[in-house]
């Protein structure tokens, strides 16, 4: 079945660190760009970083602040998302998703996601 | 970069249609034909419904359609069913290469 799978999300005090790994399955995961997205408890939707097929092109969300690094191994065909200095406004569940190559960008995979609770 | 907006909540008959909007600006919806929604089932992924302003991708209806003039997209969803009771977001290139989602609409089927 064609799917991506987060894991490594938990309970971490505030200014603590995190590492997110997204396993992908059935596709040919570097032939695709992959997205981190996270939604707040009852919140929206919140694109966070982006990494391109090779690694070559990373982009991430002005209100990180560079506290997040985004990296990929296709070897292993996998995402992961480092998270250091976490904050209680980083609480949220972590989705990655897929980019299919194409000019537009948008997510057209998704998994289901890993809960991140920042707390004392 | 600001979250696109959407109307709050949307709500509608079975068997009609209604349309949610998504403005944004010159920087990110006006400037790129790649807008895309999502629709989202309470404790679920979000699922692609729309990109490229009026692409469905291959298993969805076609009661769901897409425009887009100036910055403000809109996503139509006709013949409304109570399936389609969920919550829908709007997202957006930008001109900084980054990706902006909307607020999000609450759909509602009376």
């Amino acid at each position: 079945e064609v799917q991506l799978v987060e894991s490594g999300g938990g309970l971490v005090k505030p200014g603590g660190s995190l590492r997110l790994s997204c396993a992908a399955s059935e596709f040919t995961f570097s032939d695709y760009s992959m997205n981190w997205v996270r939604q707040a408890p009852g919140k929206g939707l919140e694109w966070v970083s982006s990494i391109s097929r090779t690694g070559n092109y990373i982009f991430y969300a002005d209100s990180l602040k560079g506290r997040f690094t985004i990296s990929r191994d296709n070897a292993k065909n996998s995402l992961y998302l480092q998270m250091n200095n976490l904050r209680a406004e980083d609480t949220a569940v972590y989705y990655c998703a897929r980019d299919p190559p194409s000019s537009g960008w948008y997510f057209d995979l998704w998994g289901r996601g890993t809960l991140v609770t920042v707390s004392s | 970069q600001s979250a696109l907006t959407q109307p709050a909540s949307v709500s509608g008959s079975p068997g009609q249609s209604i349309t949610i909007s998504c403005t944004g600006t010159s920087s990110d919806v006006g400037g790129f034909y790649y807008v895309s929604w999502y629709q989202q089932y309470p404790g679920k992924a979000p699922k692609l419904m729309i990109y490229d302003v009026s692409n469905r991708p291959s298993g969805v209806s076609n009661r769901f359609s897409g425009s887009k003039s100036g910055n403000t997209a809109s996503l139509t969803i006709s013949g409304l069913q109570a399936e389609d009771e969920a919550d829908y977001y709007c997202s957006s290139n930008t001109k900084s290469s980054t990706q902006v989602f909307g607020t999000g609409t609450k759909v509602t089927v009376l």
